[in-house]
């Protein structure tokens, strides 16, 4: 039973255009919901998070949103860039729980010049 | 300040072998999970813990698995003995507050 979903295995956007990674959720107890980002070979790396008292956390080119009704968040880069290729995990959380991470399946963006 | 580190960062065995693989948390990260990841699919939960505690364990696929952690520092995983679908990427995680976890590089597993 996935409790996280990322439904677009992969994603192409221009460089400078907007990147939008979007992620589902079915557990109404997740209270906390994080990015993550993979390069090949290396260990998944903390991008943003948002907790669920929050619809919307900024940081830099990146800003999360979160539709609790819908049980939806997604993940905006503006502008993207090259450098953001890589594979990118939603996770979600429960922290009145061990604080353990259920992730989805992970979106591969490719940035093209 | 080091991250998260784990060793080996590859291993190759055979089908029935065993191995241990090694994670170095976070200093002062009290919490220490581990994930893995198969096939190229979601990263998976296997176990968490607080300082030498297990505080979960639901994630762990079968009694061929084994982790430690004495004295709430480095924490060990074995696999004894190895199946071919125990192979993926092993994750370790640190965090503090059981927020934002930080994540090694992961050890390769692959058993033939």
């Amino acid at each position: 039973d996935q409790q996280v979903k990322q439904n677009s295995p992969s994603l192409s956007v221009q460089e400078g255009r907007i990147s939008i990674l979007n992620c589902d959720y079915t557990n109404s107890m997740f209270d906390y919901f994080l990015w993550y980002k993979k390069y090949p070979a290396e260990g998944p790396t903390f991008l943003i998070s948002i907790s669920s008292i929050k619809d919307k956390n900024e940081d830099g080119r990146f800003t999360v949103f979160l539709n609790k009704s819908a049980k939806h968040l997604s993940l905006h880069i503006v502008p993207s860039q090259p450098g953001d290729s890589a594979v990118y995990f939603c996770a979600a959380s429960a922290r009145s729980n061990t604080g353990k991470l259920i992730f989805g399946q992970g979106t591969t963006l490719q940035v093209k010049p | 300040e080091a991250g998260v580190t784990q060793f080996p960062s590859h291993s190759v065995i055979e089908k029935g072998q065993t191995v241990t693989l090694r994670c170095d948390p976070i200093s002062g990260h009290d919490n220490l999970y581990w994930y893995r990841r198969v096939m190229g699919k979601e990263i998976k939960f296997l176990l968490h813990f607080v300082k030498e505690s297990k505080q979960d364990e639901s994630g762990m696929p079968n009694n061929r698995f084994l982790a430690e952690r004495t004295g709430g520092t480095y924490s060990t995983l074995k696999v004894q003995p190895a199946e071919l679908e125990d192979s993926g990427v092993y994750f370790c995680a640190s965090s503090r507050d059981r927020v934002e976890a930080f994540f090694g590089q992961g050890t390769r597993l692959t058993v033939v």
